[in-house]
C-alpha cells in the first residue's frame, strides 16, 4: 500500500462544472499536504497547501483536509480546459520527516 | 526570478557511460532534493540533502550518488548508467520546514 493514494484517473469533467480529487493517506503523523498541477512534460508547480482541518480555498481551489479520516481533496470550480493536467497530491511529516512523500496523480480532463 | 535551474534539459546516454545532472537554486533555500518520475509511478525520491553539507537516501538510491557542493548546488550522479535510468530527473527546493517545494525543469534522459 502506498503512502499516498489517489486515483489515476482519468477524470472527465465538463467545462464550467466542479471537478474533486480525492487523496487518502495512510501515516497519521503526516501535518501538511500540497497540491501540485502537472502540465505533460512539464515540471510540478504549486497549486495549495494546507495545514489545518477544514477548508482553505484560493481562487478557484479549494483543499479541504479531513486528519481524522486521513483525506485530502481539491476541489476546481469552474473547470476551464486550461486545467486540463495531473494533479499530484503531497504529504510532508510523519515518519517520512522532512520529505514529501507523493500521490502517483489523477489525470484530469476538461472537456469544452 | 531563475529559482531552481537544472542542466542539462535533455541527454542521450549509452549503457555504462556516467554523467552528472547538475541543479543549482537561487532561494536561498536549505534543503535540496531529487526525484525520477517513471510513466505511472509518480514522484519518487532518488537522495535528498536537508542542509548544506548533509545528504541523505530516498526511496530508489540504488546506481546514483549525490553532491552537495555548497547551500546553492546539488549534484546527481549516474556512475555506469543503465538503461533503467532512462526517466525524467526533476530537482528541487525548500526554505523552512512546513514551505513547498519547488521544482525545477526537469532534465529528460535516455540510456541505449
Amino acid at each position: 500500500q502506498k503512502e499516498v493514494e489517489q486515483n489515476s484517473g482519468p477524470l472527465s469533467v465538463p467545462e464550467g462544472a466542479i471537478a474533486s480529487l480525492n487523496c487518502t493517506y495512510s501515516d497519521r503523523g503526516s501535518q501538511s499536504f500540497f497540491w501540485y498541477r502537472q502540465y505533460s512534460g512539464k515540471s510540478p508547480e504549486l497549486i495549495m497547501f494546507i495545514y489545518s482541518n477544514g477548508d482553505k480555498e484560493d481562487g478557484r481551489f479549494t483543499a479541504q483536509l479531513n486528519k481524522a479520516s486521513q483525506y485530502v481533496s481539491l476541489l476546481i470550480r469552474d473547470s476551464q480546459p486550461s486545467d486540463s493536467a495531473t494533479y499530484l497530491c503531497a504529504g510532508l511529516g510523519g515518519a517520512a520527516g522532512n520529505k514529501l512523500t507523493f500521490g502517483g496523480g489523477t489525470r484530469v480532463l476538461v472537456k469544452p | 526570478n531563475a529559482g531552481v535551474t537544472q542542466t542539462p534539459k535533455f541527454q542521450v546516454l549509452k549503457t555504462g557511460q556516467s554523467m552528472t545532472l547538475q541543479c543549482a537554486q537561487d532561494m536561498n533555500h536549505n534543503s535540496m532534493y531529487w526525484y525520477r518520475q517513471d510513466p505511472g509511478m509518480g514522484l519518487r525520491l532518488i537522495y535528498y540533502s536537508a542542509s548544506e553539507g548533509t545528504t541523505d537516501k530516498g526511496e530508489v538510491p540504488n546506481g546514483y550518488n549525490v553532491s552537495r557542493l555548497n547551500k546553492r548546488e546539488f549534484s546527481l550522479r549516474l556512475e555506469s548508467a543503465a538503461p533503467s535510468q532512462t526517466s525524467v530527473y526533476f530537482c528541487a527546493s525548500r526554505g523552512q520546514p512546513n514551505q513547498p517545494q519547488h521544482f525545477g525543469d526537469g532534465t529528460r534522459l535516455s540510456i541505449l
